[in-house]
C-alpha cells in the first residue's frame, strides 16, 4: 500500500478561505518535505521539516515525527495557490524521497 | 534563472527508439537524482548519484541508464522505449546525498511514447 497518505485528495475553496492539508506516513521517518506542483508540472519546495512548526508567509507546516504526520495550513487562500501539494519523506541515507499522491487545490475567485 | 536545467522540455518518441534526457545543475551540488511521474501515480524515485557514483537504483529495467559525464551532469538514457514509459521525468539535486538534505527539482521533461 501507499507509504504516504495525503488528504483530502482534492479541495475547492473560495478566495480568502483557509485550507488544512494532511499527510500521514506508514513508516518511521527522520524528516519530510512539502512541495507545491504548479499546474504546468514544475515542483517548488515549500518546507523541509524534520519536526515542529515552520512558517513561510501564509503557509504553516507542522510535523510530529513520532506520530508520523504532517499538516500544511494555507491561510487566506488566493487563486494563485491553485495546484497540487505534495508531501514526501526522506528514507535511507541516499536522499531518496517517497511521495504521496498529493492534494489538488482549486481556489476560485 | 533556473539552476537545474532539463532538456528538452517536451519529447515525443516512437516505440522502440532511444532517447537521452539531459540534466545539468549549477548549484555546486554533489548529489543528483532522477524521478518519474506517471499519470495517477506518485512521483517515483529512480536513481541517486553522489560524487558521480551510483548510490541507489530503484528502477527494475536496465533500459534506463543514468550517465554522469561531469560532476554537475546526470543524463538519463532510455532505450527500447515503450508507451508505458510516457511520463514526466524530473531531475533533482542536493548539496550531499543523505536524509538531512532537501533536494531541489528541475522543471521536468515530459516524454510521450507513441
Amino acid at each position: 500500500g501507499q507509504q504516504v497518505q495525503q488528504s483530502p485528495a482534492s479541495l475547492v475553496l473560495q478566495e480568502g478561505e483557509n485550507a488544512e492539508l494532511q499527510c500521514n506516513f506508514s513508516t518511521s521517518l527522520n524528516s519530510m518535505q512539502w512541495f507545491y506542483q504548479r499546474p504546468g508540472g514544475s515542483l517548488v519546495s515549500l518546507f523541509y521539516n524534520p519536526s515542529g512548526t515552520k512558517h513561510s508567509g501564509r503557509l504553516t507546516s507542522t510535523t510530529v515525527i513520532k506520530e508520523r504526520r504532517s499538516s500544511l495550513h494555507i491561510s487566506s487562500s488566493q487563486t494563485t495557490d491553485s495546484g497540487t501539494y505534495l508531501c514526501a519523506f526522506i528514507t535511507g541515507n541516499t536522499g531518496k524521497l517517497i511521495f504521496g499522491l498529493g492534494t489538488t487545490l482549486q481556489v476560485q475567485p | 534563472d533556473p539552476k537545474i536545467i532539463q532538456k528538452p522540455k517536451y519529447l515525443v518518441a516512437v516505440t522502440g527508439s532511444e532517447k537521452i534526457l539531459i540534466c545539468e545543475q549549477y548549484l555546486g551540488h554533489n548529489a543528483m537524482y532522477w524521478y518519474r511521474q506517471s499519470a495517477k501515480k506518485p512521483l517515483e524515485f529512480m536513481f541517486s548519484y553522489s560524487y558521480q557514483k551510483l548510490m541507489d537504483n530503484q528502477t527494475a529495467s536496465s533500459r534506463f541508464q543514468p550517465q554522469s559525464s561531469k560532476k554537475n551532469h546526470l543524463d538519463l538514457q532510455i532505450t527500447a522505449l515503450k508507451p508505458d514509459d510516457s511520463a514526466t521525468y524530473f531531475c533533482a539535486s542536493s548539496q550531499e546525498g543523505g536524509n538531512n538534505q532537501a533536494p531541489l527539482f528541475g522543471e521536468g521533461t515530459r516524454l510521450s511514447v507513441l
